[in-house]
């Protein structure tokens, strides 16, 4: 089973639509969660830590739900400058800082 | 804002011949690292470094892999003696690792391709 298991898309939504990934992993002592977005052939972006109370930055909300190993990204009122792939990130506990990376989601934004 | 940068952006050498990648980290971070993305694969840790020493490593990063923070600001990655399956794209990361924030910023990367 993989580590960090994401949806690998595509999402094709049109501009104003509201998108949710999802991702889980396997680890339940993982500590830290994060989401990066990452452009083709660009380096991975932090776009927001994850906290287990939630938390949101402008048109992006993240969750976490420890008991399911579980972690959101919701983006409202889409724009063409989101599509990207959104990589679900963790780690693993507090004896290690490395990240693992999911695979991604890709998000395509059309007009 | 500050930011980590890679130099070079693009590396071409010939398998078995040795390349450098260098790095300048984030100036106030504490905490380095050196991860790769085969293309059309997810971003995978190689190795993290601390206080002048290697704190962690991945089981890619064998012997034909060092890596070094030879002054102040820059750290590097160098492979030995390169093989085909190196070809990737290598990200540098850096974070200020206090307990605020351990988020790592990573700088745009250097293609290598291993002909």
């Amino acid at each position: 089973r993989k580590e960090v298991e994401q949806d690998p898309g595509p999402f094709n939504v049109p501009e104003g639509a509201t998108v949710a990934f999802n991702c889980t992993y396997s680890n339940s002592a993982s500590q830290s969660f994060f989401w990066y977005r990452q452009d083709c052939r660009k380096e991975p972006k932090l776009l927001m830590s994850v906290y287990s109370s939630g938390n949101e930055d402008g048109r992006f909300t993240a969750q976490l739900n420890r008991a399911s190993q579980y972690i959101s990204l919701l983006i409202r009122d889409s724009k063409l400058s989101d599509s990207a792939t959104y990589l679900c990130v963790v780690i693993r506990s507090y004896n290690t800082d490395k990240l693992i990376f999911g695979t991604g989601t890709r998000l395509q934004v059309f007009p | 804002e500050p930011e980590v940068t890679q130099t070079p952006s693009h590396q071409v050498t010939q398998m078995g011949q040795e390349v450098i990648l260098r790095c300048v980290p984030i100036s106030n971070h504490l905490y380095f690292y050196w991860y790769r993305q085969i293309l059309g694969q997810k971003v995978e840790f190689l190795v993290s470094f601390y206080n002048n020493e290697i704190s962690e490593k991945s089981e890619i990063f064998d012997d034909q892999f060092s890596v070094e923070r030879p002054d102040g600001s820059n750290f590097t990655l160098k492979i030995r003696s390169t093989k085909l399956e190196d070809s990737a794209m290598y990200f540098c990361a850096s974070t200020k690792g206090t307990s605020s924030s351990y988020e790592q910023y990573f700088g745009p990367g250097t293609r290598l391709t291993v002909t």
